[in-house]
Order: structure tokens, then C-alpha cells, then sequence
């Protein structure tokens, strides 16, 4: 039972390249995020899927899109990386329960620099 | 909107040294407090679900306490393995996890 697993670890990446961050859970949850976590500011949601076949936007969405490719995985695509989002993103995922979503569980992150 | 102020930003403790951690909040409808335990360069780990304020919750020497402004986390008599950074996270009416900034507790042998 490997949990949240996000590939890759690290990135590099030039101003205007394009990327897609992978993330698997084996949990069965129904419920997957995308967040970004920078110093000083907390976690922030990029994007979240309550269950297959549907996608939200969260707090801080512009220069990402998502697919919710089956239950298990939820991609982060950048189609053309900036600076500001130099940072390190965490995929999650949870249970909901009549109306609430139970505790995230977090894969390990993926550290991206965009030059 | 809802938000949450952690303090101290950062925590020295010598082992054994008990203290606590503050998460303040505002939230409409709060339907869950969350506490998450973060080491350096890994994701976080989920530690406690605080439901309504009274509400305690344990686990080894961390103990969550809930009222209806804020969280506690107690830690008593730390040991180095408890050195993380601790993050506070509140669940209002919609979908949505709030996090504050997190401390980071470093506990000295």
C-alpha cells in the first residue's frame, strides 16, 4: 500500500516549457487535490476533483489545468512555465463522508525551479 | 473567508522542555480542525481531526486541544524525533482545507 505517489521528484524547467506532474493514490478515495506550498505562505489549492469526471478550481488556479484521469490519478499539466511558480507541489487525497471530507492523506512532492 | 494564524513561527525547545503551539481561526461553519506534522522535504503527515470545541485528541507526547477561536498543540516533554514543522489546517462549509504557515519546532538533546 504505497499511498499518494507523485512523479517526478525534482524538476528543472525554462521560462515557457510545458509539464505534467503525475499523482496516484491507492486508497480508493474519491477525492484529489493539488496544492503548492511556498515559505512563509502555507499550502495553497491549485485545483481539486471530488470524484472522477469533475474538476474545481481552488485559490490559486491561473497557468495550471488538471485531468482527473481515472480514479486513481489526477495530473497538474503547466503549459507554459513562469518563475512564480517555482515551488513544491503536493497532490492529496481523501474520503468524503455524508458532506465531509475526511482527514488528506500527502504524497512526498514534487520540487520544481523555473528558470 | 476563512483563516488561520499559527504562532510562534518558529519553537527551540531543549528535550523535555514542555510547550505549546496556537492556531487561530475564523471559519464559518467549521466542520473540522485538522493537525499535520511536516518533516523537511517530505510531505505532511496527518496527526489529528478536531470536530468541536471541547473536543481533546492524543498520540504519544502531542495532545490537540479545540475551542471555538482556536487550537492547542501540546507537546509534552519533546524528545529530538519531535523536531517538524506543524501545520494547522480548517475545513468552513465548502470543500476547502485552510492551512496556516505552520511552526517549526526544533527540540535540542
Amino acid at each position: 500500500n504505497a499511498g499518494v505517489t507523485q512523479t517526478p521528484k525534482f524538476q528543472v524547467l525554462k521560462t515557457g516549457q510545458s509539464m505534467t506532474l503525475q499523482c496516484a493514490q491507492d486508497m480508493n478515495h474519491n477525492s484529489m487535490y493539488w496544492y503548492r506550498q511556498d515559505p512563509g505562505m502555507g499550502l495553497r489549492l491549485i485545483y481539486y476533483s471530488a470524484s472522477e469526471g469533475t474538476t474545481d478550481k481552488g485559490e490559486v488556479p491561473n497557468g495550471y489545468n488538471v485531468s482527473r484521469l481515472n480514479k486513481r490519478e489526477f495530473s497538474l499539466r503547466l503549459e507554459s512555465a513562469a518563475p512564480s511558480q517555482t515551488s513544491v507541489y503536493f497532490c492529496a487525497s481523501s474520503e468524503r463522508t455524508s458532506g465531509f471530507y475526511n482527514e488528506q492523506f500527502f504524497g512526498p512532492g514534487t520540487r520544481l525551479t523555473v528558470l | 473567508e476563512d483563516q488561520v494564524t499559527q504562532s510562534p513561527e518558529a519553537l527551540r525547545l531543549q528535550e523535555g522542555e514542555s510547550s505549546s503551539l496556537n492556531c487561530s481561526y475564523t471559519v464559518s461553519g467549521l466542520r473540522g480542525l485538522f493537525w499535520y506534522r511536516q518533516d523537511p522535504g517530505k510531505g505532511p503527515e496527518f496527526l489529528f481531526t478536531l470536530y468541536s470545541a471541547g473536543e481533546e485528541k492524543e498520540k504519544e507526547r502531542l495532545k490537540a486541544t479545540l475551542t471555538k477561536k482556536e487550537s492547542f498543540l501540546h507537546i509534552t516533554a519533546p524528545k529530538p524525533e519531535d523536531s517538524a514543522t506543524y501545520l494547522c489546517a480548517v475545513q468552513g462549509s465548502g470543500y476547502k482545507l485552510s492551512f496556516g504557515a505552520g511552526t517549526t519546532v526544533t527540540v535540542r538533546a
